[in-house]
């Protein structure tokens, strides 16, 4: 199986700040991957797709990105709304595996 | 827009079996592949089990064997058929859809809780 692993688990800060958390997978998962958004009580949210694109409906201060350690989900600019619990996903091989989660939460 | 709501969740006992659907409004489900994704309490997002247009499955290990997915075309309506039931499957399950031939899961169900417990 895919293991997808997060970084960091959880981050605070402040609105207005720049946040960007990592997901490496322990094999390529080529640009199969998605992010999403998940606050309490509530299901999961589409944020970005294929690693790089935009979801209909999401605003323009999240953009997903690769780096040499993986991928990234980076906000911006921190809205109140934004605090929540991010997961990444792979989409490239059967089991779909998640990764455990970052969690940001205001400073 | 597209909607969809899980019911039939509830409380069991180790080795029951229990019955999930998801009606989904706004959309048709055999036109896109249909997941179940779950959520113990506190912890994170683990896929359980997805379901092809034309009808083909996967699972994950942990519940092959245990957990059927499937729809009913005339209601619009996935299933899954929870057999051999575990305390470790205690969890929120939701369904969700993704557009073919992609794997993301662009709409989502409020999901429905699961607790097995003796």
């Amino acid at each position: 199986d895919i293991q997808m692993t997060q970084s960091p688990s959880s981050v605070s800060a402040s609105v207005g700040d720049r946040v960007t958390i990592t997901c490496r997978a322990s094999q390529s998962v080529s640009r199969y991957l998605a992010w999403y958004q998940q606050k309490p009580g509530e299901a999961p949210r589409l944020l970005i797709y294929g690693a790089f694109s935009l979801q209909r409906g999401v605003p323009s201060r999240f953009s997903g990105g690769e780096s040499g350690t993986g991928f990234t989900l980076t906000i911006t600019s921190l809205e109140p709304e934004d605090f929540a619990t991010y997961y990444c996903q792979q989409a490239f091989k059967f089991p779909l595996t998640f990764g455990q989660g970052t969690k940001v939460d205001l400073k | 827009e597209a909607q969809l709501v899980e019911s039939g969740g509830g409380l069991m006992q180790p080795g029951g079996s229990l019955r999930l659907s998801c009606a989904g409004s706004g959309f048709t489900v055999s036109s896109y592949y249909m997941t179940w994704v779950r959520q113990a309490p506190g912890k994170g997002l683990e896929w359980v089990s997805l379901l092809y247009g034309g009808g083909s499955t996967h699972y994950a290990d942990s519940v092959k064997g245990r957990f059927t997915i499937s729809r009913d075309n005339s209601k619009n309506t996935v299933f899954l058929q929870m057999n051999s039931l575990r305390v470790e499957d205690t969890a929120v399950y939701y369904c969700a859809r993704s557009l073919p031939p992609e794997l993301y899961f662009d709409s989502w169900g409020q999901g429905t809780l699961v607790a097995v417990s003796s």
